[in-house]
């Protein structure tokens, strides 16, 4: 358990709906970092939150929305969902808001839009 | 914005060393390496914030050359164990990742 936790771990979808994505950081980290990973492909960057925050964006679609509240859990929100948006999304947090200490990444939400 | 990395796959056999590099475009100010093994979420190996810094433990070592804006990661006498896809991560704010280079150690 890396202490990053994310639910649902699975979600079967048909195109055109919408789902939220859970993620609770790692006790004492305030940073939450959302990636986007398709099959055998690599990690692209959607959105990070600081404290409650939006810090940066990432290659995140109209489509997709996130906040992140005050006891610090953050919900990734993907709407008007395609055949394409299947794929590995992972949540990550690190006790800063600069990439000077490491991530812990939770272990996915795979998403299966049908 | 994304880091380069090379080899896209190494195929090692136990005992093995391998390199992997990774090259940015832009100005690093630190790097990270993670590993995925398959199904599985990254986990965080190591970070190098100064340019020239090396850091290692086991038989996992890094360098971070700043002025080539490049970072190396060595794995000296592979095991099975270290079969997995290692990205390397880079940027200032937010992180960026490569491509991945898969790994594989074979007995």
């Amino acid at each position: 358990d890396s202490g990053v936790t994310q639910t649902p771990k699975h979600l079967i979808t048909a195109t055109g709906q919408r789902v939220t994505l859970r993620c609770s950081p790692r006790s004492g980290d305030l940073s939450v970092y959302w990636y986007q990973q398709s099959l055998d492909q690599g990690l692209q960057f959607l959105i990070q939150y600081y404290n409650g925050e939006e810090r940066a964006k990432g290659n995140i679609l109209e489509r997709f929305s996130a906040q992140q509240f005050p006891d610090l859990h953050s919900e990734l929100n993907l709407s008007s969902l395609e055949l394409g948006d299947s794929a590995l999304y992972f949540c990550a947090s690190s006790v800063s808001d600069r990439t000077n200490y490491g991530y812990t990444f939770g272990s996915g939400t795979r998403l299966t839009v049908v | 914005q994304q880091p380069v990395q090379s080899p896209q796959a190494v195929i090692l056999r136990e005992g093995e060393d391998a390199v992997i590099n990774c090259s940015s475009s832009k100005a690093l100010y630190s790097v990270h390496w993670y590993r995925q093994k398959h199904g599985e979420a990254p986990v965080f190996l190591m970070i190098l914030l100064k340019g020239g810094e090396q850091k290692g433990h086991d038989k996992i070592s890094a360098s971070f050359n700043e002025k080539k804006q490049q970072s190396s990661l060595y794995l000296t006498a592979s095991q099975l164990s270290y079969s997995g896809t290692y990205f390397c991560g880079t940027n200032n704010n937010d992180m960026r990742f490569g491509a991945g280079t898969r790994l594989t150690v074979k007995p």
